[in-house]
């Protein structure tokens, strides 16, 4: 149980695209819904928390126009990177927290997506 | 460009022996911490947790230990084999907060 999926696993794109990742969870309901990027080496960097029917909640630094995310169901969120850059080129996860487990703050991560710029 | 100074800490052990990676974390209000494995190209998958009333949990082959009085966590892992060979992350769970805070990440490398 509790499987995250996302789809595309990996996108190469032309520079000035759009591209779409949809973060889903399989077999639980997931109110909320967390976005990271994480560049080679690096750690993994919290974007954004998407909740289910409002608006999304993005960190600081990061661009809510340029990461449009859309969480309008209980099983999927997207993310969209708008006019993508070389410097989009990253590895984007989503996590999910399951709305059955109450107050239970752990969280689900999905296989990640490969998005190269070029 | 490559940043200078963004590496991965890698930790080398001999397969069979133990090893231990450690952490320090910043916020000394997190309550909740957890220790995740990243094979690359891959999303990171949970390996063991640990509360802050806790001070050691054990698993199947992997113990956390959590010292709050230097805010420092560990992970062992007793006889080291090659599907162990991966990034492992320690994260903190502010008190009534829903966000998890990624360590910087020690590369794990298994010498045969």
């Amino acid at each position: 149980g509790a499987v995250v999926s996302q789809h595309p696993s990996w996108v190469i794109c032309k520079s000035g695209t759009s591209v779409k990742i949809e973060c889903r969870s399989l077999d639980f309901q997931a109110t909320t819904m967390f976005w990271y990027r994480q560049f080679p080496k690096q750690s993994l960097m919290l974007m954004a928390t998407s909740n289910e029917g409002s608006k999304a909640t993005y960190e600081q630094g990061v661009e809510k126009d340029k990461f449009l995310i859309n969480h309008a169901s209980l099983t999927l969120s997207t993310l969209t990177v708008t006019s993508a850059h070389p410097e989009d080129s990253s590895f984007y996860i989503c996590s999910a927290r399951d709305a059955g487990r109450g107050l239970s703050n752990e969280q689900f991560f999905g296989p990640g997506t490969r998005l190269t710029v070029l | 460009g490559e940043s200078v100074g963004l590496h991965l800490p890698t930790l080398s052990v001999q397969e069979g022996d133990n090893s231990i990676i450690n952490c320090a974390y910043s916020n000394s209000a997190s309550d909740y911490f957890i220790w995740y494995k990243q094979e690359s190209g891959k999303g990171p998958q949970f390996i063991i947790d640990i509360r802050s009333n806790m001070d050691k949990r054990q698993g199947q082959r992997v113990t956390v230990l959590l010292n709050k009085t230097v805010k420092h966590l560990s992970l062992q892992i007793a006889a080291t084999q090659p599907g162990d060979s991966a990034v492992y992350f320690c994260a903190e769970i502010p008190f009534r907060d829903d966000k998890i805070i990624f360590g910087k990440g020690t590369r794990l490398h298994i010498l045969p």
